[in-house]
């Protein structure tokens, strides 16, 4: 079992929709984690970063974590079809930001 | 699924000295290899992207006499930070793919402090 699993899709949704992305994660000392977005053919975009429980938004962004259930969230409100990308969370366990790494969802925003 | 295994997780060297970092595809073929830089709470950026048994692309702006890039086989490539200065300290972050359509597998990162 990986560390950190992710959907990899592809997540095909309307425009307007609102966006639902997810990791799982089993180890239990990650308190950093962070979502970023890559476009094809370019390096991975830093979109939010939390530190431990609890929610962080950011414009029409919104970062959850559960760290009972392992469970991680980036909601993206009012979908544009510029947010289709893949979708990467990372966390770890130390301020080293040693990075585990989902595999990364490919979402798609149909005009 | 895929792994990417990289190495060292850390690494502390003296300043005008060299250091090589590895990365390693542990169960498929990475045809291209990509090596980032990242400092703190930032995004990734690209340093250099490269294929299998061809020289490295390098990012406009990155030193490939400083920054050298071997992607000699199908499951490893290595990036030499040479003559590293203080300045160089950083976050550096390999990733790889067989083929880009079935996206791409990031190694864990190495940070490295010059002192």
């Amino acid at each position: 079992q990986k560390e950190v699993e992710q959907d990899p899709g592809p997540l095909s949704v309307p425009e307007g929709a609102i966006v639902s992305l997810n990791c799982t994660y089993s180890n239990s000392a990650f308190q950093y984690f962070m979502w970023y977005r890559q476009y094809s053919r370019k390096g991975p975009e830093l979109l939010m970063y939390t530190y431990s429980s609890g929610n962080k938004e950011d414009g029409r962004f919104t970062a959850q974590v559960d760290k009972s259930s392992k469970y991680i969230s980036l909601f993206i409100r009012d979908s544009q079809p510029s947010d289709s990308a893949t979708y990467l969370c990372a966390m770890s366990a130390d301020s080293n930001y040693q990075l585990i790494w989902g595999a990364g969802t490919k979402l798609i925003i149909k005009p | 699924g895929a792994v990417v295994s990289q190495h060292p997780s850390w690494v502390i060297c003296k300043s005008g000295t060299s250091v090589k970092i590895e990365c390693r595809s542990l169960d498929f073929q990475a045809t291209t290899m990509f090596w980032y830089r990242q400092f703190p709470k930032q995004s990734l950026m690209l340093m250099a992207t490269s294929n299998e048994g061809s020289k490295a692309t390098y990012e406009q702006g990155v030193e490939k006499d400083k920054f050298l890039i071997n992607h000699a086989s199908l499951t490893l490539s290595t990036l030499t930070v040479t003559s590293a200065h203080p300045e160089d300290s950083s976050f550096y972050i390999c990733s790889a793919t067989e083929n880009a359509n079935y996206g791409y597998t990031f190694g864990s990162g190495t940070r490295l402090t010059v002192v």
